[in-house]
């Protein structure tokens, strides 16, 4: 069965560019989230849907960052423009709504020159 | 506001030496605390979930446990594919999902 998957795996761009990163959750789960990953700050969850609808999204960090949920199966988390300090590994993770465990992808490490 | 506290940042052991890493936590209402490993360049994988204080759960050499203010990640005879940066994150109440995380243990086994 397959687990989370995003992509790319690697991102590199410049400043002010536009980035989307890519997730698709697991099957049949009806949670996803999305976290950043940097050494200072450690593993944040930036916003997270349920059955396709943000609930809360007040971890994302400024209006540059968006992320919709068009249906069950994906994802997407845009940045725009991009910033240097946006580098970070991105993990999308799912689970089921009856049950707590939530499921990582294996994330997109963005570099932003 | 949900806090995790783990400790040590990093652990160096010997291959076959026991020892445990602590996970402190601060939350109004425990709907789970949980534990993940992460290896360099992956996402973190699931490993245990504890809901009330006195549980425990065990998976080979893993043995995580539970008090009102802490859990533990006992490692028995550990062994160099231990190595991982082990996570510890909580769940407050309410009909919210989101994971609190610790800034993690970074565990090295040496042969």
């Amino acid at each position: 069965d397959a687990g989370v998957i995003q992509s790319p795996r690697h991102e590199v761009t410049e400043m002010g560019q536009e980035v989307t990163l890519r997730c698709k959750p697991i099957s049949g789960h009806n949670s996803l989230f999305w976290y950043r990953q940097t050494m200072m700050r450690g593993l944040e969850l930036l916003i997270y849907f349920n059955n396709n609808v943000p609930i809360d999204d007040s971890g994302m960090p400024e209006d540059r960052f968006s992320a919709k949920m068009p249906n069950a199966s994906f994802s997407t988390l845009k940045i725009q423009p991009s910033e240097p300090r946006d580098s970070a590994v991105y993990f999308c993770a799912s689970s089921f709504a009856s049950q707590e465990t939530q499921y990582f992808g294996p994330g997109t490490r963005l570099l932003v020159l | 506001e949900d806090q995790v506290t783990q400790s040590p940042e990093a652990l160096r052991l010997q291959e076959g030496e026991s020892s445990s890493l602590n996970c402190s936590y601060t939350v109004s209402g425990l709907r789970g605390l949980f534990w993940y490993r992460q290896d360099p360049g992956k996402g973190p994988e699931f490993l245990f979930t504890l809901y009330s204080a006195g549980e425990e759960k065990e998976k080979e050499r893993l043995k995580a446990t539970l008090t009102k203010k802490e859990s533990f990640l006992h490692i028995t005879a550990p062994k160099p594919e231990d190595s991982a940066t082990y996570l510890c994150a909580v769940q407050g109440p309410g009909s919210a999902r989101q994971l609190t995380f610790g800034s993690g243990t970074q565990l090295t086994v040496l042969p």
